[in-house]
């Protein structure tokens, strides 16, 4: 059964950083592209980031590009995100997921929530 | 990269028909045929119900279809039934290597 579990996520302070983690299993984690989607609190999904099988390529949507960095350790079946220079609008549930390539996001995890509050 | 548009809300009865309409520009919907859509009940991770603007993946019910015309794509809901009360999200391809989402659809079965 393939799970992917998040972690790190909390509350910072605006210009803060976190680490945000992504524990993967049930399938073989280096043959998958992988991303990061978010979701504010009452708000729509916006695509965040996408890194493919070797981390050799890296695509981020442009509110977040010289901030985020998307990283994955194929060894430790994990994603990961780090966020710097936080922002209010970056306050948002992050869902790690499987990407099939396209569009397709066809697993998910339940999600991590980060709140960028003073 | 900005959101696709989506309806923000649609409703019908138990048994009837419903189309979210999923609005994007040529440089998105009407530029690729990589158009997907998410259901995702509250406090629920998303689901993956249509890709490739018309296949549903191993699982999602035939009630379930897409379809596009030039910049606007559509999910349509057979058969309405209680459980496919959610929110509906369209996504794109957006052209190097990016996607976008659509705004949601909350759907409303009376």
């Amino acid at each position: 059964e393939v799970q992917l579990v998040e972690s790190g996520g909390g509350l910072v302070q605006p210009g803060g950083s976190l680490r945000l983690s992504c524990a993967a299993s049930g399938f073989t984690f280096s043959s998958y592209w992988m991303s990061w989607v978010r979701q504010a609190p009452g708000k729509g999904l916006e695509w965040v980031a996408n890194i493919k099988q070797d981390g050799s390529e890296k695509y981020y949507v442009d509110s977040v590009k010289g901030r985020f960095t998307i990283s994955r350790d194929n060894a430790k079946n994990s994603l990961f995100l780090q966020v710097n220079s936080l922002r209010a609008e970056d306050t948002a549930v992050y869902y790690c997921a499987r990407f099939r390539g396209r569009t397709d996001f066809d697993y998910w995890g339940q999600g991590t929530l980060v709140t960028v509050s003073s | 990269q900005s959101a696709l548009t989506q309806p923000r809300s649609v409703s019908g009865s138990p048994g009837q028909s419903v189309t979210i309409s999923c609005t994007g520009t040529s440089s998105d919907v009407g530029g690729y045929n990589y158009v997907s859509w998410y259901q995702q009940h509250p406090g629920k991770a998303p689901k993956l119900m249509i890709y490739d603007v018309t296949k549903r993946p191993s699982g999602v019910p035939d009630r379930f279809s897409g379809s596009k015309s030039g910049n606007t794509a559509s999910l349509t809901i057979s058969g309405l039934q209680a459980e496919d009360e959610a929110d509906y999200y369209c996504c794109s391809y957006a052209g190097s290597y990016t996607l976008v989402f659509g705004g949601g659809t909350e759907l409303t079965v009376l």
